[in-house]
């Protein structure tokens, strides 16, 4: 199965509500990605667990959390979600060592009212 | 500036005629690039990608180009169809960093 999953699909938050993504992988990856996806705009790369190592940008280090509780999992969370924040957030995962490639999840839909 | 530029952000082409999207990057110890495809409602799938140690590679009716000196790469669609109508995505990574960072995309309609 090379299938990188996202829950839920579309997330609808209110201002100043936390938000909290999941996204889960079955192959035995050891790096998972997080990126931003606006209109117009590049994905832009939020952050990323090398195994246990978490590694944010540094642009957006205060504005975004994650955990991985194990190899399967990760989650993005945001404390207390702005209007900026809405957009389509990206996961993905990769095998250090490999060619490099990630396989993307199919996103979550993030608005904030 | 963009890590990544990528030209253009549209592009329509008539079917079965070449489509060309090229990318620029920042950083020179970039040296993967690879090339996605996504379609509405779907994943960005990889396509083809391209090491820094090539200049050139095919898949099929897939070209990817690479110039290092310059920090450019690009991709070639030969014989488009309208099944490749999709948004693609160029981006550059540095494996040891792996820092991956992705152009704007470009809107490819192949026109019957």
């Amino acid at each position: 199965d090379t299938t990188v999953k996202q829950n839920p699909r579309y997330k609808l938050a209110r201002v100043g509500k936390p938000v909290n993504l999941i996204c889960s992988q079955t192959m035995n990856h050891d790096t998972m990605y997080w990126y931003q996806k606006k209109p117009n705009q590049a994905p832009k790369l939020l952050l990323f667990y090398y195994d246990k190592i978490l590694n944010r940008e540094a642009d957006t280090f205060e504005k975004f959390q994650s955990s991985r509780p194990n190899n399967s999992f990760c989650s993005l969370y945001i404390g207390s979600a702005g209007l900026e924040y809405s957009a389509m957030y990206l996961c993905a995962s990769s095998r250090l060592g490999g060619r490099g490639e990630q396989y993307f999840g199919p996103g979550t839909r993030l608005t904030v009212l | 500036g963009e890590q990544v530029e990528q030209l253009p952000s549209i592009l329509r082409v008539q079917e079965r005629s070449s489509a060309s999207i090229n990318c620029t990057y920042e950083n020179s110890a970039s040296n993967y690039f690879p090339w996605y495809k996504q379609e509405p409602g779907e994943n960005p799938k990889l396509i083809i990608d391209i090491r820094s140690n090539m200049e050139r590679k095919q898949i099929q009716g897939l070209i990817v180009l690479l110039d290092k000196k310059a920090k450019r790469f690009s991709l070639h669609i030969t014989d488009t169809q309208p099944a490749d109508s999709a948004m693609y995505f160029c981006a550059a990574m540095n494996t040891g960093y792996q820092n991956f960072y992705f152009g704007k995309g470009t809107s490819l309609t192949v026109i019957p």
